[in-house]
């Protein structure tokens, strides 16, 4: 069964740095993309980029770019995102997702980012 | 960046009627269009994927159509299970864009 594991809920000053976790099982980590997207306040969903696991190539949305750096493990089958320079702006839900071809076909369950003083 | 558009934002049916979400690009996406379910409190899941492939384990009473910019999901006889908000995504060029989200209740 595939499965993505996302860490837990984070909370944040005003300009620090966070980095979410993405933990796949079920399936070869390494043959899928792994994409990352944006949940704010209820509202649509915005996709920040995506990871190729087995050369480490990676795609960023240009708004997400200086924002967020994706990279992988592959010893442990674990996604990463990190976010920098956090702001009220990047409270949100972020959903790990994976790619197969052009559609995301499985997705984390989500980790809720708060930023706050 | 490719703008997908939503209709309605939200919507309000009875059980076993039938409704059709719209969905419109800023240009022709070939299409090169996702659709997505969020129940609440819940991740995404994928619907609908290349415009008319229904994904594995979806309920046939969900289908896609739809070709260059304007795409439509309809769902037919309602069930109280389809409560969420739907989503487009096009997929011809990144950055991946989706729509503002279809927010269906059941009357």
């Amino acid at each position: 069964e595939v499965q993505l594991q996302q860490s837990g809920p984070e909370l944040e000053k005003p300009g620090a740095s966070v980095k979410i976790s993405c933990k796949a099982s079920g399936y070869s980590f390494t043959g899928y993309n792994m994409n990352w997207v944006k949940q704010s306040n209820g509202k649509s969903l915005e996709w920040i980029g995506n990871i190729d696991p087995y050369y480490g190539g990676t795609s960023y949305n240009q708004k997400f770019k200086g924002k967020a750096t994706l990279t992988v493990d592959k010893s442990s089958s674990t996604a990463y995102m990190q976010l920098k320079s956090l702001t009220s702006e990047d409270s949100a839900v972020y959903y790990c997702a994976r790619g197969d071809g052009n559609f995301f076909d499985y997705w984390g369950q989500g980790t809720t980012l708060t930023v706050s003083s | 960046d490719i703008q997908m558009t939503q209709s309605p934002a939200s919507l309000s049916a009875s059980v076993g009627e039938t409704v059709t979400i719209t969905c419109g690009a800023s240009e022709n996406i070939y299409g090169a269009l996702n659709w997505y379910q969020r129940k609440q409190g819940k991740s995404p899941q994928l619907l609908i994927y290349g415009a008319t492939n229904l994904a594995d384990g979806m309920s046939s009473r969900f289908s896609g159509s739809g070709s260059g910019r304007q795409y439509s999901l309809k769902i037919s006889s309602l069930h109280p299970d389809d409560v969420a908000t739907y989503y487009c995504q096009n997929v011809l060029s990144t950055p991946w864009t989706f729509g503002g989200g279809t927010k269906l209740e059941i009357k």
